[in-house]
C-alpha cells in the first residue's frame, strides 16, 4: 500500500513569490491534515479536511495560505505571497474516519522543506 | 487549550544505556496519546499509541510507554538503546472524539536522541 506522498520535497523561493505544495493521501483516507514545523519549534497543526470539506482551519497563519482538496483526493497548499517566516517543513498526514479508537492514527508524508529567501 | 511538554530537548546516550523521555500533556478530557519518531532523512513514523485499556503500551523496536492519568504523563522508555535509535522523538496527543470531528494532533517540541556507539 502506498503511503502519503508529498511534492516537492524541497522548494527554495524568494520572498513575494508563490509556492504550491501537494499532498496525496493514502487511498481511502477521508481525513487529510496539514502541519508545519518551523525550525526549532514544535510541529503545529494548520488545517483538516474531511473529504473535500474543511473541518478545521484554525491553525492557518493568515490569508496568504490557501488549502484546497478538490474531489476529496489530493490536496494543495498555496502560499501567496511567501514571506521569510513561512520557511519550515510542511507535513501532510491522512487517516480513516475515526469511528473507533484504533482508526485514530495519522500517517505522515515525508514533508516539503520550504525555504523563503 | 491542549498542550504537550517534552522536557528533554537533547539526549546523548551510549549504546546499551536505558532511555526515558518525558512527556506531559494538558487536557481535561479523554485523550489518545502517541509517540512518533523521525529517523535521519526519513518521515515521521508511529512508534506506539495509547487509546484505552492497559496503560503500559508496547511499540515497535523494543519501545514502551506508560500512561499515568493522574500525572498527565506518557513517558517513553527503552531498556537498552542502540546506535540505530538515533532520531528525533515526538510526543503527541489528540482528543478522543470520533465520527468526523477534527482530531488534530498537538505535538511536543521533540527530543533529539543521539546514541554513541
Amino acid at each position: 500500500e502506498a503511503g502519503v506522498t508529498q511534492f516537492p520535497s524541497h522548494s527554495v523561493i524568494e520572498k513575494g513569490q508563490t509556492v504550491t505544495l501537494r499532498c496525496d493521501p493514502i487511498s481511502g483516507h477521508d481525513n487529510l491534515y496539514w502541519y508545519r514545523r518551523v525550525m526549532g519549534k514544535e510541529i503545529k497543526f494548520l488545517l483538516h479536511f474531511v473529504k473535500e470539506s474543511k473541518q478545521d482551519e484554525s491553525g492557518m497563519p493568515n490569508n496568504r495560505f490557501l488549502a484546497e482538496r478538490t474531489g476529496g483526493t489530493y490536496s494543495t497548499l498555496k502560499v501567496q505571497p511567501a514571506e521569510l517566516e513561512d520557511s519550515g517543513v510542511y507535513f501532510c498526514a491522512s487517516s480513516q474516519v475515526a469511528l473507533r479508537g484504533w482508526d485514530n492514527e495519522q500517517f505522515f508524508g515525508p514533508g516539503t522543506r520550504l525555504t523563503v529567501l | 487549550a491542549q498542550s504537550v511538554s517534552q522536557h528533554n530537548h537533547h539526549v546523548i546516550l551510549s549504546e546499551a544505556a536505558s532511555l526515558e523521555l518525558g512527556c506531559n500533556y494538558s487536557y481535561g478530557g479523554t485523550v489518545n496519546l502517541f509517540w512518533y519518531v523521525q529517523y535521519p532523512g526519513q518521515h515521521l513514523q508511529l512508534l506506539l499509541k495509547y487509546f484505552s485499556g492497559d496503560p503500559l503500551v508496547k511499540g515497535i523496536k523494543g519501545f514502551e510507554a506508560e500512561f499515568i492519568k493522574s500525572k498527565f504523563s506518557f513517558n517513553l522508555r527503552k531498556p537498552s538503546v542502540q546506535w540505530s535509535d538515533t532520531a528525533e522523538y515526538f510526543c503527541a496527543v489528540n482528543s478522543a472524539v470520533f465520527g468526523g470531528a477534527t482530531n488534530k494532533l498537538i505535538f511536543g517540541t521533540g527530543t533529539l536522541l543521539a546514541v554513541q556507539p
